[in-house]
């Protein structure tokens, strides 16, 4: 157990709906990243926060957006879902966006399915 | 652009077939280097970090090594359970702080 979490673990929803996933990154960490995860693209990075504030964007769609709140915990909100947008999306923390400890970890993840 | 290629893509070993993986990398300057392995719909696992050409780290079964160039994960003595794949990334210095991940290395134990 990484001490990050993710919820909800399955999505399943329509295309042109929107759904949001959550993640609570290990105690006393302050970045979070989300990934996304798809067969035939391995492992993509969307978007870094620290301390609540944007650090870096990925391949991260315009129809994409995140945040983190002051609790630290962050969300993706993902909208006018398309087929190609059903993956493994993955949430993971570090301490700090620099320095020496920036290992990642990884949360268990949620499979968006769009139908 | 930084770049990160894992190989093979695929390895079938007997159990107690020792073997390595290779993660070679292109970056400007290395920060460091992760290993984790990912077992089938779950988040990968961490499981290394080396920062400097020479450094090796163990656990358990596994070995990771990294030279000015590549790195390899020695897994000696296999079993069933080490089934998974493993990914590597690469963190340059300077930049976004994002790591580079390869696309892995899918590892089959067989009894």
């Amino acid at each position: 157990d990484s001490g990050v979490t993710q919820t909800p673990k399955h999505l399943i929803t329509a295309t042109g709906q929107r759904v949001t996933l959550r993640c609570s990154p290990r105690s006393g960490d302050l970045s979070v990243y989300w990934y996304q995860q798809s067969l035939d693209q391995g492992l993509q990075f969307l978007i870094q926060y620290y301390n609540g504030e944007e650090r870096a964007k990925g391949n991260i769609l315009e129809r994409f957006s995140a945040q983190q709140f002051p609790d630290l915990h962050s969300e993706l909100n993902l909208s006018s879902l398309e087929l190609g947008d059903s993956a493994l999306y993955f949430c993971a923390s570090s301490p700090r966006d620099r320095g020496a400890q920036e290992t990642q970890y990884f949360g268990p993840g949620t499979r968006l399915l769009v139908l | 652009e930084d770049q990160v290629t894992q190989s093979p893509e695929a390895l079938r070993l007997q159990e107690g077939e020792s073997s390595s993986l290779n993660c070679s990398y292109t970056v400007s300057g290395l920060r460091g280097l992760f290993w984790y392995r990912q077992d089938p719909g779950k988040g990968p696992e961490f499981l290394f970090t080396l920062y400097s050409a020479g450094e090796e780290k163990e656990k358990e079964r596994l070995k990771a090594t990294l030279t000015k160039k590549e790195s390899f994960l020695h897994i000696t003595a296999p079993k069933p359970e080490d089934s998974a794949t493993y990914l590597c990334a690469v963190l340059a210095a300077g930049g976004s702080y994002i790591p580079t991940f390869g696309r892995g290395t899918s590892l089959i134990v067989h009894p």
